[in-house]
């Protein structure tokens, strides 16, 4: 059974830092591109990044590039999200989701850890 | 970006009669491969989202056959024939052809 499990949310001020976690089991996770995904609360759903299954490309929706950092971990089948420079407007929950067959066809989502910014 | 348009945004609908949900695209859709990468999800309260179709009408395993996609190009469709208790929710669809890949704004079903 595929598992995602985000960790890592919480409180943190404007201007902060956090690093989100996403543990993945289940499935190998090597071979398949994975993504983050957010939504604000009460919105619909924002997406920000993928990584490909080595790790070695990474891409940004334009509105997030610059502050989200996407990486992996394929030994610790883990992917990350790092992010700066934390706004008000980046209070959502965050999602990590799995892609099957190229094209974000995310076909697994994980249930989501909460960052809020605010002082 | 791709502007991915749904209506309604509201849909109250009467337990056993069908529904339907339109998401139209501000470009086409269909893949230099052929294909046409347009997704939709299911979002129940409080849960995360769950791929109910994937490439316009291909519905994922476990998902009731109650619920189909269609559409071509710009215009795309999930219906669902008689609706349920646990439809209850939020409806997207997502694009995946060009990047970034885009949501509609969801669609609330609720019953009347």
């Amino acid at each position: 059974e595929v598992q995602l499990v985000e960790s890592g949310g919480g409180l943190v001020q404007p201007g902060g830092s956090l690093r989100l976690s996403c543990s993945a089991s289940g499935f190998t996770f090597s071979s398949y591109a994975m993504h983050w995904v957010r939504q604000a609360p009460g919105k619909g759903l924002e997406y920000i990044s993928a990584i490909t299954p080595n790790g070695g490309n990474a891409h940004y929706a334009e509105s997030m590039k610059g502050r989200f950092t996407i990486s992996r971990d394929n030994s610790k089948n883990t992917l990350y999200l790092q992010m700066s420079t934390l706004r008000a407007e980046d209070t959502a929950i965050y999602y990590c989701a799995k892609e099957d067959g190229g094209h974000t066809q995310i076909d697994y989502w994980g249930q989501g850890t909460l960052v809020t910014v605010s002082s | 970006d791709v502007v991915m348009t749904q209506s309604p945004l509201s849909l109250p609908v009467t337990l056993g009669q069908p529904a339907s949900i339109s998401c139209r695209s501000s470009q086409s859709l269909v893949y230099s491969d052929g294909n046409t990468y347009l997704n939709w999800f299911q979002q129940r309260p409080g849960q995360s989202p769950r791929r109910l179709i994937y490439k316009v009408s291909n519905r994922d395993s476990g998902v009731p056959d109650r619920f189909s996609g269609s559409g071509s190009g710009t215009d795309f469709t999930l219906k669902i024939s008689r609706v349920e208790a646990e439809d209850v929710g939020f409806y997207y669809c997502m694009q995946g052809t060009h990047w970034p890949p885009t949501f509609g704004q969801g669609t609330k079903v609720e019953i009347k």
